[in-house]
């Protein structure tokens, strides 16, 4: 069983298209994260989520936007896609002393 | 204003020799240190935590990490490294009273060599 999971695994598109990456946790956990890795491999926090309300919005520009369905899933929708949103997208789960992460979404803007 | 920082960007070590991934942190509240391993192309996966008590932590696959306040260090040990630990590290801290939002070091490169 996968504990966290997202998808699409690889995400290829243009500049100024819109995307979404879909996040899903099956750990009954209340707090979920999105976490942008850059090129030079740097982990950011990006949005958390509390039970489907955010708390936590790191300056991140408001082309991204977090919506939760349910505390069960996190998704992540870019509008208007820069170049340099090109990374590696993590989502995660917060079990009280340990953050489960996913696997990981590259997202490649051309 | 918290940050961690990784001092080391590339550790190459030859296989079963001892290794150590330095880390060090600024806080201005009490802190919850973690280390995290990363194989290419994939997530992350936790390799041991220090929450509160014995400042000496044991996690997964033999690593080891010690607490040591003054310092506002957690350093990274393995006494002997194989081939398959060769992975990026990442030295991660939450303060305050919640674990929440986790704040990363830059990453360290291990590379085991034959």
């Amino acid at each position: 069983d996968t504990a966290v999971s997202q998808t699409p695994k690889y995400l290829v598109t243009q500049m100024g298209n819109d995307k979404s990456i879909k996040c899903e946790q099956n750990l009954g956990h209340d707090t979920m994260y999105w976490y942008k890795q850059d090129s030079k491999k740097f982990l950011k926090i990006m949005f958390s989520y509390n039970n489907k309300e955010l708390i936590i919005n790191e300056t991140v520009p408001n082309r991204f936007s977090p919506k939760s369905p349910d505390k069960a899933h996190l998704n992540l929708h870019i509008n208007s896609l820069e170049l340099g949103d090109s990374a590696v997208y993590f989502c995660a789960s917060n079990g009280g002393a340990e953050q489960f992460f996913g696997p990981g979404t590259r997202l490649t803007v051309l | 204003a918290q940050s961690v920082t990784q001092l080391d960007s590339q550790v190459p070590v030859f296989e079963e020799a001892p290794v150590e991934l330095r880390c060090n942190y600024s806080s201005s509240v009490s802190v919850y240190l973690f280390w995290y391993v990363q194989y290419p192309n994939q997530g992350l996966q936790l390799l041991l935590k220090y929450l509160s008590g014995s400042t000496l932590v044991k996690g997964i696959n033999g690593f080891e990490a010690e607490f040591n306040k003054s310092q506002t260090s957690f350093h990274l040990r393995k006494p002997s490294v194989h081939i398959s630990d060769t992975a990026e590290y990442f030295c991660g801290l939450a303060g305050g009273t919640s674990y929440g939002k986790l704040t990363f070091g830059q990453g360290t490169i291990l590379t085991v060599h034959p």
